[in-house]
């Protein structure tokens, strides 16, 4: 199994512009998170799916934020326009379910100048 | 959800057991303890979980109170491999996992 994949590992962009991650879950697993790291905020959650349905959304910053999962094997996370307070490593998990533990990827470290 | 409290950094000798706190003292019954590390700014990685009962891998070891309001991360012989920060969190609310603010562990010879 090769994990939870997501590319890109880096994105340079100036603000304004539109960023767009991407995510593979483990095939089987049927939820699926976002998350964003930065040192003044630590692991904060953004959104999560459950069997491809958005079921907690409250953790997304702003309207500029949206995410989608239009199938069990693929989401993206969206900013547009971007900032550069959007800075950070996003990263997504995905699981079977709370006793089954939650398999996080590599990340994708987004700067926005 | 529950909030979680853990020290900031601590420090341990390599080759002797690391225990790292977590205060959670809002908990409820079906949120479980779980524990993840991660070294730079890599994926974090799962150690171990549990409900209520102890639980033992090849990795580490989880101490949970009987009042499950603290919990303790055992490593029961430190290598220099393990410096890393740790972080426990809680599931709740439906499956989401939420972390609390990691402790840096800092293995030294």
């Amino acid at each position: 199994d090769a994990g939870v994949i997501q590319s890109p590992r880096h994105e340079v962009t100036e603000m304004g512009q539109e960023v767009t991650l991407r995510c593979k879950p483990i095939s089987g697993h049927n939820s699926l998170f976002w998350y964003r790291q930065t040192m003044m905020r630590g692991l904060e959650l953004l959104i999560y799916f459950n069997n491809n349905v958005p079921i907690d959304d409250s953790g997304m910053p702003e309207d500029r934020f949206s995410a989608k999962m239009p199938n069990a094997s693929f989401s993206t996370l969206k900013i547009q326009p971007s900032e550069p307070r959007d800075s950070a490593v996003y990263f997504c998990a995905s699981s079977f379910g709370q006793n089954y533990g939650y398999t996080f990827g590599s990340g994708t470290r987004l700067t926005v100048v | 959800d529950a909030k979680t409290t853990q020290p900031t950094s601590m420090d341990c000798a390599e080759g002797r057991a690391a225990n790292l706190p977590c205060n959670h003292s809002t908990i409820s019954g079906n949120e479980y303890v779980y524990w993840y590390r991660q070294i730079h700014s890599q994926g974090p990685q799962y150690i171990i979980h549990g409900l209520k009962n102890n639980e033992t891998n090849e990795m580490a070891s989880l101490i949970i109170t009987e009042d499950r309001k603290s919990s303790t991360l055992i490593l029961p012989h430190a290598t220099l491999r393990d410096t890393a920060v740790y972080y426990c969190a809680f599931t709740g609310g439906g499956n989401k996992l939420t972390f609390g603010t990691g402790t840096q562990l800092k293995v030294e010879l």
